[in-house]
């Protein structure tokens, strides 16, 4: 079955840190990649998104996500993360001809001033 | 632009009682899915309606069921309320044809006791 993995449960940083949330799913066939994320009291948002093409997408914010085919990966960075980015963080996946995305369990991410 | 709205924002329901959730969808966009977001999980996807149907369902029993009416606007209903169905119901809008881009509602935030 399809599933995706997100690694950290939790991540707590401080300012000006370097972020990298990992993302792993089980589909061997053709693949669309999402990282989406839910500020406090917000409702969730797409952060970015790979279809195909060059394999490094940039999102909003500053966020970057690298696909790699060979790893079963779409993991997310950002260089300098910001108090602003406290949030939870999920990656999720559409595979081949089926219509639904298949999420991660989340990522929740504290940003200390 | 008209983001998606869904309503109750709240809702407390008795074991065995049935209930219905409401969706608007983003403005020009035609294709609806719902979500289910236990606490501390992604969402799981429940089905999504495009044209008035029922395009795709997840690993729900028949009791949850919905409806699209003409001006794509959506409905959730689940009958017979089990504890496990306590949860945030997500809306999601996109257009046909580039439904992995989903833009979210806030939820509903249902309690079955």
């Amino acid at each position: 079955a399809q599933s995706v993995s997100q690694h950290n449960h939790h991540v707590i940083l401080s300012e000006a840190a370097s972020l990298e949330l990992g993302c792993n799913y089980s589909y061997g066939g053709t693949v669309n990649l999402f990282w989406y994320v839910q500020y406090p009291g917000q409702h969730l948002q797409l952060l970015l998104k790979y279809f195909s093409g060059d394999p490094l997408v940039k999102g909003i914010k500053g966020f970057e996500a690298e696909f790699i085919k060979s790893k079963f990966s779409f993991n997310l960075r950002k260089p300098s993360v910001q108090w602003s980015d406290t949030a939870e963080y999920f990656c999720a996946v559409n595979a081949g001809n089926n219509r639904k995305l298949i999420w991660g369990l989340g990522t929740s991410l504290a940003v200390n001033p | 632009e008209t983001g998606v709205t869904q309503s109750p924002t709240h809702l407390i329901k008795t074991r065995g009682q049935q209930v219905t959730l409401r969706c608007s969808s983003q403005s020009g966009h035609n294709t609806v899915s719902w979500y289910q977001q236990a606490l501390g999980q992604g969402p799981q996807f429940i089905f999504q309606y495009y044209r008035e149907e029922e395009n795709g369902r997840g690993n729900f029993p028949p009791r949850f069921s919905g409806l699209q009416f003409p001006n794509y606007s959506s409905e959730l209903n689940v009958n017979a309320l089990e504890l496990d169905d306590s949860a945030l119901y997500l809306c999601a809008s996109s257009l046909w044809g580039a439904s992995y881009e989903q833009y979210f509602g806030p939820g509903t935030r249902l309690t079955v006791t």
